[in-house]
């Protein structure tokens, strides 16, 4: 499948830090882009997307940024809480020539707050 | 309203045997995905479903994994045989279509034993 399958890299924070987690993509024609959490035992839910017009987009205590030069995403969390800890999954989405579309997942990073 | 469910949460089975995963999306979403997640790594794409347009199979690892779905309801991922390697949580997640921008929604997943 597209998705490496390697254990994850762990990004390890205090309480009230700002965290940054990474993803390089590889698609130049990907369009859209989209950030998904999953905490233990469950399925990965939203975060927030941006699409490839833009370079940044803000939401609740969370801000996504898109370097299309370079083919890079990264999702900052202020003031982390223990409650963000959780694995974090970028995804872009893949224009097709059928004119349907794909979702592509990165490796995931897992977060670890402490308090 | 109801997202997207999986069942069982649950399946332990002897290595050989044949398994059937269930899933249920969300009414009205016309796309479908299946992924497979080993523990501690990121997803696996296996196969998704457009309407009634012929499934993308290229993530199926092999020819034991194999997926319907009836129109655009409920899917079914069915493994034959099998192997202690296809231990893993098993999630599924709809999306409103796969023309345009839409962020995909994850069911539970099942989680598969083979002993």
């Amino acid at each position: 499948g597209e998705s490496v399958g390697l254990h994850l890299p762990t990004l390890s924070v205090q309480e009230g830090d700002n965290s940054i987690i990474n993803c390089a993509y590889s698609n130049s024609a990907s369009d859209y882009f989209i950030w998904y959490k999953q905490e233990s035992g469950k399925g990965p839910q939203f975060i927030i997307d941006i699409r490839s017009n833009m370079d940044k987009r803000q939401g609740q205590r969370v801000t996504v940024l898109l370097n299309k030069t370079v083919k890079h995403l990264s999702l900052q969390i202020a003031a982390t809480q223990p409650g963000d800890s959780a694995v974090y999954f970028c995804a872009e989405n893949i224009p097709l020539n059928t004119g349907f579309q794909k979702l592509v997942f990165g490796t995931g990073t897992r977060l670890l707050v402490s308090p | 309203g109801a997202g997207v469910s999986q069942s069982p949460s649950n399946k332990v089975t002897e290595k050989g045997k044949d398994v059937e995963l269930r899933c249920d999306p969300i009414s009205g979403h016309t796309a479908l995905y299946w992924y497979r997640q080993r523990l501690g790594q990121g997803l696996e794409f296996l196969i998704y479903f457009q309407g009634n347009s012929a499934p993308d199979k290229s993530g199926l690892p092999s020819d034991r994994f194999s997926a319907e779905r009836t129109g655009e309801s409920v899917s079914t991922l069915t493994i034959q045989r099998t192997q202690q390697e296809d231990s893993a949580v098993y999630l599924c997640a709809s999306a409103l279509s796969l023309t345009g921008w839409h962020e995909q929604y994850f069911g539970p997943g099942t989680r598969l034993t083979v002993t």
